[in-house]
Order: structure tokens, then C-alpha cells, then sequence
């Protein structure tokens, strides 16, 4: 099961903004580790999103936007748009020295 | 611009090994850690382990612990990942990724389909 807890779908009409939570425990996000943030869509690699809770890569348009407080983290997307239609995972570190992730949460643009 | 290319596609039969390449470009191989990461069919990113090519320091995820092994070769900026006593669960895409320490993926593989099937 995965460290990390995601609602498993999410939906939005264009245009609108939405949101997707992502909770953790005392052992990762609790404990300080930063949140990242990962965009998948369909058929390929995973990519880069948000780093470090609130950072966004070159190239990452500013309707995207990260927080953390205490031991959970949100991801927050404006302005939809059908191109943001795909499955979107937090992603930190735990103290048993390994990387974890959320179970996924899965856009639609209606 | 940093590029992860991977081997091709496998198929085993359970009981079998696989070892997966990854091919990093630029001059920088020996100062990012590379991760692991897999993906089983409509399922999740599963975290598998680290590796920094400087030493050769590796890391496993507790579930591998004893089945994955994680190389790297400088010469050729590329680092493998062989997982043994394959069996059907082990169908994934398994992705290498840069990493920053331990903290975030900034680059990924294009992924390497693993089919584990008698």
C-alpha cells in the first residue's frame, strides 16, 4: 500500500481550479521532509512538477502551485485545461531511508 | 540537456533475472544519485532504490532488499538494475530517474517494460 495518501480521482471543468491533497505520517512529511510533485499522463515517464513543496521547474506554467503544513502537502492547479488531464503523484522521503509516493490521483477535465 | 536512455524491453519466465540499463548523456554522471522506480500495470510509482555512481553507494527499499541489485558503470555514464527470482508481480515499467540526493526526480528513463510470464 502506498506511504502516501491520495484521493484516487479528481475533477474539473475547464477553467476552474482544483485541488489534491496528499497526507503523510510522523516518519516522512511530518518529520520535515519535502514534498514533490510529479505529472504523469498517459503511455509515459513520470515528470517533475513541484520540488521542495513549492518550486517549480523551468517550464512548469504558474497555474501550478505547491504547500505543505505539518504532516500533509496539496497540489493546486488553476485555470484548467484538457491538457492537464492525467495522474498526478506526491512524492517524499521517509527516516527508513527510502523514497515514497502516493497511491496516484487521477485528473479529468470534464 | 540531460538525457536517460534505457535497454529495451524484457520477457522471463518467473524464477529468471533481468538486469535493466540506463544510459545517462552529458558530464555529470558521477554527480547525481540515480533512483529506480517501477510501475506495475494501472498501479502506482513504487520507489525500488538508489544508487550514487561516485562510489557505487546503494540504497534498497526494504521489499528488494536481497532480490535487487544496483550497479553503475563510469566509463560508460550508465548504471543497471538486476532484479532476480522474478515472478508475475514483477511486471512493471521500470523507470531510472536523477535524483537529487534523496529528495526529488528531475529527469527520468523513457521506461523499460519488464513482462515476467511462463
Amino acid at each position: 500500500q502506498p506511504v502516501l495518501t491520495q484521493p484516487p480521482s479528481v475533477s474539473g471543468a475547464p477553467g476552474q481550479r482544483v485541488t489534491i491533497s496528499c497526507t503523510g505520517s510522523s516518519s516522512n512529511v511530518g518529520a520535515g521532509y519535502d514534498v514533490h510533485w510529479y505529472q504523469q499522463l498517459p503511455g509515459t515517464a513520470p515528470r517533475l512538477l513541484i520540488y521542495g513543496n513549492t518550486n517549480r521547474p523551468s517550464g512548469v506554467p504558474d497555474r501550478f502551485s505547491g504547500a505543505k503544513s505539518g504532516t500533509s502537502a496539496s497540489l493546486a492547479i488553476s485555470g484548467l485545461q484538457a491538457e492537464d488531464e492525467a495522474d498526478y503523484y506526491c512524492q517524499s522521503y521517509d527516516s527508513s531511508l527510502s523514497g515514497v509516493f502516493g497511491g496516484g490521483t487521477k485528473l479529468t477535465v470534464l | 540537456q540531460v538525457q536517460l536512455v534505457q535497454s529495451g524491453a524484457e520477457v522471463k519466465k518467473p524464477g529468471a533475472s533481468v538486469k535493466v540499463s540506463c544510459k545517462a548523456s552529458g558530464n555529470t554522471f558521477t554527480s547525481y544519485y540515480m533512483h529506480w522506480v517501477r510501475q506495475a500495470p494501472g498501479q502506482g510509482l513504487e520507489w525500488m532504490g538508489i544508487i550514487n555512481p561516485s562510489g557505487g553507494r546503494t540504497t534498497y527499499a526494504q521489499k528488494f532488499q536481497g532480490r535487487v541489485t544496483m550497479t553503475r558503470d563510469t566509463s560508460t555514464s550508465t548504471v543497471y538494475m538486476e532484479l532476480s527470482s522474478l515472478r508475475s508481480e514483477d511486471t512493471a515499467v521500470y523507470y531510472c530517474a536523477r535524483g537529487r540526493g534523496y529528495s526529488y526526480y528531475d529527469y527520468w528513463g523513457q521506461g523499460t517494460l519488464v513482462t515476467v510470464s511462463s
